[in-house]
């Protein structure tokens, strides 16, 4: 158990709709990282929050978004899904938000858009 | 945008060296991180090194940077069946930018 939690471990869901994604970070963490992981795109950088603000920002379409809450849990919103954002989505903590972060990874939230 | 790049595939005998190579594009990048994924599983941080070493060495691991190069290396000594997983280079800027990861090298650790 790294400390990430994320929710669901599982997701399978129909074109068109809205899901959440939820991540409790390591405690004491103040950084929440968002990836996406497909098998054609690859392992991709969404949005770091740090301390409740966006701190960086990558390649995240228009269709997701992210917030980090006060107590420092993160949702990750997509909306209008389509088949090609099936995928694994990782959620990852450090301490810090910029320079050399060590990230503890959580296990993922496999998303299945049918 | 920027570019890092792996082998897909790499396969050595248990006890041997296994060496995984990554190339990147952004001259700008100041970490540099190699990560583990085991089948099933998210990734683990195995080690980083800063822009401005020339090598690391943890345990087994030895993660060697050429800076002039964009080129990145990690072996792995006396490599054993449990090594066998995908290895990723990631590459980010001094203040959390780009961070990009390569496409993983698909390591299988033969008995």
């Amino acid at each position: 158990d790294s400390g990430v939690t994320q929710t669901p471990k599982h997701l399978i869901t129909a074109t068109g709709q809205r899901v959440t994604l939820r991540c409790s970070p390591r405690s004491g963490d103040l950084s929440v990282y968002w990836y996406q992981q497909s098998l054609d795109q690859g392992l991709q950088f969404l949005i770091q929050y740090y301390n409740g603000e966006e701190r960086a920002k990558g390649n995240i379409l228009e269709r997701f978004s992210a917030q980090q809450f006060p107590d420092l849990h993160s949702e990750l919103n997509l909306s209008s899904l389509e088949l090609g954002d099936s995928a694994l989505y990782f959620c990852a903590s450090s301490v810090g938000g910029v320079g050399a972060n060590v990230l503890t990874f959580g296990a993922g939230s496999r998303l299945t858009v049918l | 945008g920027e570019d890092v790049e792996q082998s897909l595939f790499l396969s050595v005998r248990e006890g041997d060296s296994s060496v995984i190579n990554c190339t990147y594009t952004d001259s700008s990048s100041t970490y540099l991180y190699w990560y583990k994924q085991e089948p099933g599983a998210g990734l683990q941080l195995l080690t980083y090194i800063f822009s401005n070493m020339d090598m690391k060495q943890d345990q087994r691991l030895t993660v060697l940077l050429n800076k002039k190069d964009k080129h990145l290396s990690l072996r792995i000594a006396d490599t054993q069946t449990g090594d066998s997983a995908i290895y990723f280079c990631e590459t980010r800027g001094n203040y959390g930018q780009n961070f990009v990861f390569g496409p993983g090298t698909r390591l299988s650790v033969l008995p």
